[in-house]
């Protein structure tokens, strides 16, 4: 089945600790994208990458780090520096054809809560 | 900056209606309108996507339209089912870097 994996579904931080949160895709779809969903305030796009070995910030950065090693792989780290990291996190990804990039596909998601 | 809005925010109708959620957006200079269903607790769902150029897609039970001009998509769902209890949210594509830009959401529930 082809899809997008996010784990884990849950996971608890205590302060002062990095996380890291897993997206793998086998779409083979070129772009991926982390986004937040709080409630409320619908979702917002953190990290995207377009290509291996480059991403760019999102509106909400700070406090995260990704890498894109593989082309199925986006891995996200919340870092301590993230200051209010309690939500939930939404992966993404989208084949780039003819041109342009097409119809996004979501993973189910991971929800991250600090104790 | 572009900025996506739907209204209204929670809808509450009788098993079998029709009824049709608005997506609104401020920049009209956008490469796709694409609309999600939502579960509680559940990853997003794409339901139809509306290229910039077309003016409505369908799937099933739903139609969704597109009116660049104006800003303005709808989603219409026939014969509404308490299955179809969800949220359904909007997104723009508005660069060529695939990023979409979300509305907060219509919480939509169908009651037997």
């Amino acid at each position: 089945d082809g899809g997008i994996t996010q784990s884990p579904k849950y996971l608890f931080r205590k302060e002062g600790q990095n996380v890291t949160l897993s997206c793998e895709q086998n779409l083979n779809h070129d772009a991926m994208y982390w986004y937040r969903q709080d409630p409320g305030q619908g979702l917002r796009l953190i990290y995207y990458s377009q290509i291996v070995n480059d991403f760019q910030k999102g509106d909400i950065a700070e406090g995260y780090s990704v890498s894109r090693e593989k082309k199925e792989s986006f891995p996200l780290t919340v870092t301590s520096a993230q200051k209010n990291p309690t939500a939930f996190y939404l992966c993404a990804s989208t084949p780039f054809r003819t041109g342009s990039y097409n119809e996004q596909f979501f993973g189910p998601g991971t929800r991250l809560t600090v104790l | 900056k572009q900025e996506v809005t739907q209204i209204p925010a929670a809808l509450s109708v009788p098993e079998g209606e029709n009824l049709v959620l608005n997506c609104s957006f401020t920049d009209s200079a956008i490469y796709n309108l694409q609309w999600f269903r939502q579960d509680p607790g559940k990853g997003l769902t794409s339901l139809l996507l509306i290229q910039s150029s077309q003016r409505e897609q369908t799937s099933g039970r739903l139609n969704a339209s597109l009116d660049k001009s104006s800003g303005r998509s709808t989603l219409y769902i026939a014969a509404s089912q308490p299955g179809d209890s969800a949220t359904y949210l909007c997104a723009v594509q508005a660069s060529n870097t695939g990023k979409l830009i979300f509305g907060q959401g219509t919480t939509l529930q169908v009651k037997p």
